[in-house]
Formats: C-alpha cells, sequence, structure tokens
C-alpha cells in the first residue's frame, strides 16, 4: 500500500522567510503533483513532476523530485502572506500504458505566512 | 466557459436516507474521480470510470456507489450504509494521455 507522509503539518512562518515542505513516499513512482486548496475550496494544480530530477518553478514556489530517495520538497523563496493555504501533494501509483492515474494524497501542510 | 460543476455545494441529510452528488465537466475528459476530504485530512479515493459505462473502486468505495452512463457525468450516491458521511467531496477529471486531474469546487455534506 503505498503511503505518503508530508511534514511538516503545519509550518507558521514570517514574511520574506524562506522554507521547504518535504514529501515522502513508499513505493516506486515516477510522477508526483503538487496542489494548493484556499480555505473552503476545491484543490489548485501547481505542479507535475515527471521524472527523476525534475524541477518546476512558479513565482515564489519551486517543486523537485528525487525518485530515488522517493522524496519531493516544494520550496518556499520570500514567502508572502497570499501564499497562506494547504499544500497538498499527491504520488501516482502507476504510469505505464493502462494505468489507472490512482492519486494517494498526503496529509496537507497548512501554511501561514505572517506579516 | 468550460469546467467541472458539482451540485449542490452544500447537502444537509438525516441519518439513513441515501443522497446523490452531481458532479458534470464539459471539458471533453474522459477520467473522472471522487474523492472524500475530511477535516485536516488528504484526500481519499472513492471510484473512478475511464470510460462511459465502466467505473472501479477506490481506497473507501464501501457505502457510495456510482454510475458513468454520459461522459459528461460522475454521480456520486452516499447510501445509508455509509457510517460516518460527513466530508467534503470532491470530484475530478483528466484528459486522458494528460497528467492533470483537474478538481471542480466540491459538495458539503452533512448528516443531521
Amino acid at each position: 500500500e503505498l503511503k505518503v507522509e508530508q511534514n511538516p503539518l503545519f509550518l507558521s512562518m514570517q514574511e520574506g522567510k524562506n522554507y521547504t515542505i518535504y514529501c515522502n513516499y513508499s513505493t516506486t513512482s515516477d510522477r508526483l503533483y503538487w496542489y494548493r486548496q484556499d480555505p473552503g475550496k476545491s484543490l489548485e494544480s501547481l505542479f507535475v513532476l515527471l521524472s527523476n530530477g525534475a524541477v518546476k518553478q512558479e513565482g515564489r514556489l519551486m517543486a523537485s523530485l528525487d525518485t530515488k530517495a522517493r522524496l519531493s520538497t516544494l520550496h518556499i523563496t520570500a514567502a508572502v502572506h497570499d501564499l497562506s493555504a494547504t499544500y497538498f501533494c499527491a504520488v501516482d501509483e502507476g504510469y505505464s500504458g493502462g494505468s489507472n492515474y490512482k492519486l494517494t494524497f498526503g496529509k496537507g501542510t497548512l501554511l501561514t505566512v505572517n506579516p | 466557459d468550460g469546467g467541472i460543476t458539482q451540485s449542490p455545494k452544500y447537502l444537509f441529510r438525516k441519518e439513513g436516507q441515501n443522497v446523490t452528488l452531481s458532479c458534470e465537466q464539459n471539458l471533453n475528459h474522459d477520467a473522472m474521480y471522487w474523492y472524500r476530504q475530511d477535516p485536516g485530512q488528504g484526500l481519499r479515493l472513492i471510484y473512478y470510470s475511464q470510460i462511459v459505462n465502466d467505473f472501479q473502486k477506490g481506497d473507501i468505495a464501501e457505502g457510495y456507489s456510482v454510475s458513468r452512463e454520459k461522459k459528461e457525468s460522475f454521480p456520486l450516491t452516499v447510501t445509508s450504509a455509509q457510517k460516518n458521511p460527513t466530508a467534503f467531496y470532491l470530484c475530478a477529471s483528466r484528459y486522458l494521455g494528460t497528467d492533470t486531474q483537474y478538481f471542480g469546487p466540491g459538495t458539503r455534506l452533512t448528516v443531521l
């Protein structure tokens, strides 16, 4: 059974600071997704990482994937209040022909950026 | 506008009643998914469907049922057999051959 663990689960940081959210998973996978969720809202896709060593950046967020370590990171640079949200990583259980693209989600990291 | 719609946004149910949550998409996506989210938790997969008239159980299918009679529609029925149905339900869809699942706005179900 695929397990996905995020840490920390809660992160309070000051504006302007840097921090990293970690996502570990238990079985082999080359596909990892990061989503953002605002309170009471749906999920917004942030990044899709499809191979070992993949790195994607959008604004103050950068995500990377190390499939050998079964680890993805979401790095926040110079945080601003608008980044306050819950961030989820999700791992695809399989990707070969005929894959169902089933996603297993972590519990999420609640990020609060304080002025 | 293309997108995924879910209705209703809020739903209240008495114990012992079945209720059906609607999910419609006009994105021409092939695959559709139902997830459940509990407070402070990640999403858990209930059912998914890759083509019309075919669907598979996810990790927590007990007490739920689905149908996929049309490509654009994937309704979820929460039956009285679901012991703890109060949760936020999210529908998602994906175009086969691409990687990203797109999510609808969600339905918040409360059992009274």
